[in-house]
C-alpha cells in the first residue's frame, strides 16, 4: 500500500518567520495531495490541495509545491502567526486510497 | 450551520462492553467515513460508506461495526473484540470520492477504556 512520510514531527518558529513541512509518498498513481490543519480538540480542516498536473499552488500565506518525479510535496507558511499553531497533515490520494502522513505539530512563538 | 456532529465528545467504557459513537451530517453528502487517530500517527480509515445501505471496510475494521440506514447518519460501534479501543475517533463526509475532494470532519469523540 501507499506509504507517506512526513517531516518534521514537531516544528517551532518565531512569529513572522516561515515554516516548511515536507512529505514523501511511494505510490506512482497518487494524483491528489491535500493538506489538513487540526487545531487542539477539533477535527482536521482542509487548508490547501494540489493535483498532479500542477507544480505549485498558493493561497495568501500558504503555498504547496509538488515534485512528482521525486515523489515529494511540501507546505510553506510565510509570515507565521500564533493562530497557525496546530497539527498539519499531508495526504496522498489516488483512485484507490487516501493516506495520511503522521502529522507535524507547529508552534509559533510570540 | 451545516456540518458534522459527533457525540459524545468524551466516553469511558469498561473492558468487554460495546459502545456506539454517533455521527450526523446535514451537508447532504453521499459519502461518510470513520477514522481513528492515535498520538503521533496519521488518521487511519476504519469504515466508509458511499451510499445509504452500503459500506466498506477500511484499513483497520477489525473489532468495529457500522450501519448506514439514513443518508445523514453513520454510527460506529466499538465492540469488545477491538483489542485496543482507546483512541480519538473522527467522522467525516464528502460530496464525492474521498480521494479526489475535500473531507469535512466532525470534532471527534475520545474513547477511553478503563
Amino acid at each position: 500500500g501507499e506509504n507517506v512520510e512526513q517531516h518534521p514531527s514537531t516544528l517551532s518558529v518565531q512569529e513572522g518567520d516561515s515554516a516548511v513541512i515536507k512529505c514523501t509518498y511511494s505510490d506512482s498513481a497518487s494524483n491528489y495531495f491535500p493538506w489538513y490543519k487540526q487545531e487542539l480538540g477539533k477535527g482536521p480542516q482542509l487548508i490547501i490541495d494540489i493535483r498532479s498536473n500542477v507544480g505549485e499552488k498558493k493561497d495568501q500565506r500558504i503555498a504547496v509545491t509538488l515534485n512528482k518525479t521525486a515523489k515529494h510535496f511540501s507546505l510553506h507558511i510565510t509570515e507565521t502567526q500564533p493562530e497557525d499553531s496546530a497539527v498539519y497533515f499531508c495526504v496522498s490520494g489516488s483512485a484507490r486510497q487516501l493516506t495520511f502522513g503522521s502529522g507535524t505539530q507547529l508552534t509559533v512563538l510570540p | 450551520d451545516g456540518g458534522i456532529t459527533q457525540s459524545p465528545k468524551y466516553l469511558f467504557r469498561k473492558e468487554g462492553q460495546n459502545v456506539t459513537l454517533s455521527c450526523e451530517q446535514n451537508l447532504n453528502h453521499d459519502a461518510m467515513y470513520w477514522y481513528r487517530q492515535d498520538p503521533g500517527q496519521g488518521l487511519r480509515l476504519i469504515y466508509y460508506s458511499q451510499i445509504v445501505n452500503d459500506f466498506q471496510k477500511g484499513d483497520i475494521a477489525e473489532g468495529y461495526s457500522v450501519s448506514r440506514e439514513k443518508k445523514e447518519s453513520f454510527p460506529l460501534t466499538v465492540t469488545s473484540a477491538q483489542k485496543n479501543p482507546t483512541a480519538f475517533y473522527l467522522c467525516a463526509s464528502s460530496e464525492g470520492q474521498r480521494y479526489t475532494g475535500e473531507l469535512f470532519f466532525g470534532e471527534g469523540s475520545r474513547l477511553t477504556v478503563l
